[in-house]
C-alpha cells in the first residue's frame, strides 16, 4: 500500500453528473495537493492546500471544487465536467507547506472519462 | 519565465544499454531546486532526486546518475545498463525558493527492450 491513496482509480461520468474523488495520505504531512495530468500537458498543479487551508488556486474552473477537511484528507469534488476535463488526476502531499525544496508523494491517480 | 524542456518525448533502448534523459531548465531566480520522478505504468510519480542550484555536484546512485551543468542550464539524467523494470515515463522539474510551485517538463517516455 502507498502512502498516498487516491479512490476511485478509474471513474466514468456524464457531463450532468457529480462526483468526488478521494486521496487519503497515510504519512503525516502537512500539505496536500492535486494535479492534473492530460496527454499533451505537462503536469498542471490544480489546488494546494496547507494545513489544512488553500493556498493555490491556478485560475481552475469553478466545476472542480475541492475540499480539505483534515491534514490526512483531500476531495475533489466534479460537477458538470466537460470531455476536455478527461485526465488523470494525481494527489500528492509533502511534509512542508511550503513544497519548493521538499519531494511529494504521489497516489496512483484517479483515470477520469467524461462522456 | 520559468521552464523546464524534455525534449526527448519517447526513447526506446536495448536492454543493458546506457540511456541519457535530457532536462533543459529556465528560470531568473538564483535560489532554486530541480528534480526527477519517476512514473511507471501503476501511475503514481515516484521521487528520485533532488538538488539545489548551489549544488553542482554530479550525483551517482547505484544505476542512475544525474549531471547538473549550470552553464548550459541542464539537469540529465543517465542510467547505465538499463533494465526493463526502468520503462517509465520521467519528469524533470524545478521549484523556485520564492513560491510553492514545481513546474513538471512533459516527461520523456522510456522504453527498455528485452
Amino acid at each position: 500500500e502507498t502512502g498516498v491513496t487516491q479512490t476511485p482509480r478509474h471513474l466514468v461520468m456524464g457531463m450532468t453528473n457529480k462526483k468526488s474523488l478521494k486521496c487519503e495520505q497515510h504519512l503525516g504531512h502537512n500539505a496536500m495537493y492535486w494535479y492534473k495530468q492530460s496527454a499533451k500537458k505537462p503536469l498542471e498543479l490544480m489546488f494546494v492546500y496547507s494545513l489544512e487551508e488553500r493556498v493555490e488556486n491556478n485560475s481552475v474552473p469553478s466545476r472542480f471544487s475541492p475540499e480539505c477537511p483534515n491534514s490526512s484528507h483531500l476531495f475533489l469534488h466534479l460537477h458538470t465536467l466537460q470531455p476536455e476535463d478527461s485526465a488523470l488526476y494525481l494527489c500528492a502531499s509533502s511534509q512542508d507547506p511550503g513544497n519548493r525544496a521538499g519531494e511529494l508523494f504521489f497516489g496512483e491517480g484517479s483515470r477520469l472519462t467524461v462522456l | 519565465a520559468q521552464k523546464v524542456t524534455q525534449a526527448q518525448t519517447e526513447i526506446s533502448v536495448v536492454e543493458k544499454e546506457d540511456v541519457t534523459l535530457d532536462c533543459v531548465y529556465e528560470t531568473r531566480d538564483t535560489t532554486y531546486y530541480l528534480f526527477w520522478y519517476k512514473q511507471p505504468p501503476s501511475g503514481e510519480l515516484v521521487f528520485l532526486i533532488r538538488r539545489n542550484s548551489f549544488d553542482e555536484q554530479n550525483e551517482i546512485s547505484g544505476r542512475y546518475s544525474w549531471n547538473f551543468q549550470k552553464s548550459t542550464s541542464s539537469f540529465n539524467f543517465t542510467i547505465t545498463a538499463s533494465q526493463v523494470v526502468d520503462s517509465a515515463v520521467y519528469f524533470c522539474a524545478l521549484s523556485m525558493n520564492r513560491d510553492d510551485k514545481i513546474i513538471f517538463g512533459k516527461g520523456t517516455r522510456l522504453h527498455i527492450l528485452p
